[in-house]
């Protein structure tokens, strides 16, 4: 099974409103990074967090990280229609900066304007 | 710089045909990665490079594929015979491995329909 797995799937909310996603994985990371996927676009790299960090923002995006729990949140404040894209989280795997990632199914975010 | 550049966007082809999808990674870039997207499936890692060297295609599906990289500014993903079942999405993305981080750009992808 994929190491990160997204929690919403699928996500519809109203411009303006807050969107939270889920992120889950299983072994040790060294980073966890979410990636945005406009519909037929590739994947855009949004911010990365590292093993150490518990939070970090970039501008409306605010990212967390739990490692006791091997989990993180990706929360988009004031959205807008914009932001309608899949979510995806991907983690190293622990892989030692290999450079491989491994990406999750992704959450589906609806932003209606 | 251009980042990833894919080719073709689209490609149509008749089951049983030989398809060649083509990538350059960003300049300097030293890893590159071949993945799969499908609805059923989801993003799929296929095969990596670091330096041009095959690391991990653990993930390509089966002896129809291959993958080569000759040099630091190309790649191609072939799939001969093609099937229906192999059509999807293909992303190319590189990485400076070593760097600060594992971030990946990715290519726009291929689109690949086999009817």
């Amino acid at each position: 099974s994929q190491q990160g797995e997204e929690d919403p799937q699928a996500l519809s909310i109203q411009e303006g409103e807050n969107a939270t996603m889920n992120c889950s994985y299983k072994t040790s990371i060294n980073n966890l990074q979410w990636y945005r996927q406009n519909s037929g676009r590739g994947l855009v790299h949004l911010i990365l967090i590292r093993s150490n960090e518990r939070e970090k923002h970039s501008g409306r995006l605010r990212v967390t990280l739990d490692t006791s729990k091997k989990s993180s949140s990706l929360l988009i404040t004031a959205s807008r229609a914009a932001d309608t894209a899949s979510y995806f989280c991907a983690t190293d795997g622990g892989s030692g900066n290999t450079g491989k990632l491994i990406f999750g199914q992704g959450t589906t975010l609806q932003v209606k304007p | 710089d251009a980042g990833v550049i894919q080719s073709p966007r689209h490609e149509v082809t008749e089951m049983g045909q030989e398809v060649t999808l083509r990538c350059k990674p960003i300049s300097g870039h030293n890893s590159l990665f071949w993945y799969r997207q499908t609805m059923m499936r989801g993003l799929e890692l296929l095969i990596y490079f670091n330096n041009n060297v095959p690391i991990d295609d653990s993930g390509m599906p089966e002896d129809r594929f291959s993958a080569k990289m000759p040099n630091a500014s190309f790649s191609t993903l072939k799939i001969q015979p093609s099937e229906p079942r192999d059509s999807a999405v293909y992303f190319c993305a590189s990485t400076l491995q070593g760097g600060l981080t594992d971030t990946q750009y990715f290519g726009p992808g291929t689109r690949l329909t086999v009817l």
